[in-house]
């Protein structure tokens, strides 16, 4: 059973790079496409992208291009960066995985616990 | 594609019937999830493809709709269901996901 953990600073000053890294336990990172979603204190969940190691990749562009995904095969890990932050990019950033069929997208089957990044100087 | 919920909240009791509705923008087929979440806890996927039953969920829950209507039902609430409930249309990029409704102890 694929198992996801998300690590990071829990504290991004403005303007800096937000960077989180998904640790798959359970399974091949090679495997599947994988997702990073958000959800703001109290608010509901907003998709950033996912990323797949073959290369293909797709961003939220209400995030203006300031997302970069990728994947590391050697560890076994994917990860976000997030540019230039805001206290607009404080939230809860989840890792996910994609269900298994054979049209894409999916929804998630597997989430990380998710972890609490806070935006301020 | 803009996905809208309906109700943002209800109040109901153990054994009661639920529906909740999430509305497409436009027609999605039948590209749609929904969620479950607890305080505190990560997303719980309960169906997929408008219908079909995520392994492991109740059979409690189902699903129902194509285009652009769409439910969810909960045929007798549980202790363990009063939580928010999230529906996500995987149509297109950017996936986006409905507000939420929140099932509450009446």
């Amino acid at each position: 059973q694929v198992q996801l953990q998300e690590s990071g600073p829990g504290l991004v000053k403005p303007s800096e790079t937000l960077s989180l890294i998904c640790t798959v336990s359970g399974g091949s990172v090679s495997s599947y496409y994988w997702h990073w979603i958000r959800q703001s204190p109290g608010k509901g969940l907003e998709w950033i992208g996912y990323i797949h190691n073959n290369g293909y990749s797709n961003y939220n562009p209400s995030l203006k291009g300031r997302v970069i995904m990728s994947v590391d095969t050697s560890k076994n890990q994917f990860s976000l960066k997030v540019t230039s932050v805001t206290a607009a990019d404080t939230a809860v950033y989840f890792c996910a995985k994609e269900v298994v069929t054979a049209t894409a997208p999916n929804p998630f089957d597997i989430w990380g616990q998710g972890t609490m990044v806070i935006v301020s100087s | 594609i803009q996905l809208t919920q309906s109700p943002s909240s209800l109040s109901a009791s153990v054994g009661d019937r639920v529906t909740i509705t999430c509305r497409a923008s436009q027609g999605i087929s039948s590209w749609l999830g929904w969620y479950q979440q607890k305080p505190g806890k990560a997303p719980r996927l309960l169906i997929y493809a408008a219908s079909s039953l995520q392994s492991g969920v109740p059979s409690r829950f189902s699903g129902s709709g194509s285009g652009t209507d769409f439910t969810l039902t909960i045929s007798s609430l549980q202790p363990e269901d009063f939580a928010t409930y999230y529906c996500q249309q995987t149509n297109s990029f950017p996936l986006t996901f409905g507000g939420g409704t929140r099932v509450e102890v009446k």
